[in-house]
């Protein structure tokens, strides 16, 4: 595609239930990373795959937290028995090299904003 | 101490003035340095990269790097209503491939 898709753009919901966010990365790109921006922060690392192995997930604040890219291209961030603390944007960024370099230049997705009540 | 730091703001501008944004980072081995936009709403938008020590033009940007003393800073030139954003200061901490470290950012507001 034309840029990175992620969905849905909005999600609430309630205290205790699963939540799975989509990310479609540009076609070809071999480096997905996700983010977690809380309201007035920066984006916060979660985890980076490259292709579909899952290289780094020290960013990932719990448990709770799951991510998977399984054929190497879309990818999924689910939570489990959602907390009020994960209310945040989503962010996932693509990019086409692997490596110290593949951080240089991310293209972002424009995010999913979860709101749990 | 955060990895990275940014002054958090706001900093209100005039327009046509310059705005200077900084950025400080605590790991000395950091080779790569970025600054994003954001707008409110919007996702991170890369603006201007940096790898070397001084500085490095792009229009109306300016990238400023002292990696000495562990700072990275942003000029804008002839300020516009248009560039009111957070900008965002990232570090490629430690050289990994587990992406940037992202200071809070420093929301700018030009005044018309």
């Amino acid at each position: 595609g034309a840029g990175v898709s992620q969905s849905p753009r909005y999600k609430v919901a309630k205290r205790g239930q699963d939540v799975a966010l989509r990310c479609d990365p540009i076609s070809g790109h071999v480096s997905l990373f996700w983010y977690q921006q809380a309201l007035g922060q920066g984006p916060e690392f979660l985890t980076y795959f490259q292709n579909e192995a899952q290289l780094d997930k020290s960013g990932l604040p719990s448990d709770r937290f799951f991510a998977e890219r399984p054929e190497g291209s879309v990818s999924t961030l689910k939570i489990q028995r959602t907390q009020q603390e994960d209310s945040a944007v989503y962010l996932c960024a693509s990019s086409p090299r692997t490596g110290p370099s593949g951080a240089n230049v991310l293209t972002f997705g424009a995010g999913s904003r979860l709101t749990v009540l | 101490q955060k990895e990275v730091e940014q002054n958090s703001g706001p900093l209100s501008v005039p327009e046509g003035a310059i705005a200077s944004l900084n950025c400080t980072y605590s790991d000395r081995v950091s080779q790569s340095f970025f600054w994003y936009r954001q707008y409110s709403g919007k996702s991170p938008e890369l603006i201007m990269s940096i790898y070397s020590n001084g500085d490095k033009e792009d229009g109306r940007f300016t990238a400023q790097l002292n990696k000495a003393s562990q700072y990275v800073s942003l000029l804008i030139r002839d300020s516009q209503p248009s560039d009111s954003a957070t900008y965002l200061c990232a570090v490629n901490i430690r050289g990994g491939a587990d992406g940037l470290t992202f200071g809070k950012g420093t929301h700018l507001i030009i005044q018309p």
